[in-house]
């Protein structure tokens, strides 16, 4: 199976300041196709998870323009340029690569 | 726009049954894999199971493997996890999935004597 490690395991962040989260994978996350199934997902208290950045670095549809993904291979870095009281919550990666799907830990942002 | 409503969740023995559903619109149902998730009390995101748009591929974790099922019903859009030999630690809220981009509001499970 593969391993996701995400760091830090939580965020107290300023409003407006920038925010960084750390994702690596125990091995690389590249498909044959030359996609790498690399995803990130916001969890908001009491709701369910919503995708945020599929494929490494492609915004959802509706994802603000402040969200960025980022990364290669085993390392990746979900990058909010200016966080905004509605961006707490838990973020997760997860690789979409092979069966079975699996997440990291999950990093808890709190606003400051 | 996708939306997912899961539903057949409740509380139920150790060693009991349940199955769950997730009714799905606005979409071709058919033309995308569908997945469950938990996520046990307090903790973290879980893959279960997920399954292929045709229904002919199915995977799951080793944790669920010879206990759950998933199926599909295309031509009532919607995706079930049949959920046997329920254990403590099956304990969880459980989310469907459309491919990786949309996900249900989730169903509580709970195994408890």
């Amino acid at each position: 199976d593969i391993v996701m490690t995400q760091t830090p395991l939580s965020l107290s962040v300023t409003p407006g300041q920038p925010a960084s989260i750390s994702c690596k994978s125990s091995q690389s996350l590249l498909h044959s196709d030359g996609r790498a199934y690399l995803y990130w997902y916001l969890q908001r208290p009491g709701q369910p998870p919503q995708l945020l950045i599929y494929e490494v670095s492609n915004r959802f549809s509706g994802v603000p323009d402040r969200f960025t993904g980022s990364g290669s291979g085993t390392d990746f870095t979900l990058k909010i340029s200016r966080v905004e009281a509605e961006d707490v919550g838990v973020y997760y990666c997860m690789q979409g690569l092979q069966p079975p799907l699996t997440f990291g830990g999950g990093t808890k942002l709190e606003i400051k | 726009e996708v939306q997912l409503l899961e539903s057949g969740g409740g509380l139920v023995q150790p060693g009991g049954s349940l199955r769950l559903s997730c009714a799905a619109s606005g979409a071709t149902f058919s033309t995308y894999a569908m997945s469950w998730v938990r996520q046990a009390p307090g903790k973290g995101l879980e893959w279960v199971s997920a399954i292929s748009g045709s229904g002919s591929n199915t995977y799951y974790s080793d944790s669920v493997k010879g206990r759950f099922t998933i199926s599909r019903d295309n031509s009532k859009n919607t995706l079930y996890l049949q959920m046997n030999s329920l254990r403590a630690e099956d304990t969880a809220v459980y989310y469907c999935a459309k491919d990786k981009d949309t996900w249900g509001q989730g169903t509580l499970v709970t195994v408890s004597s």
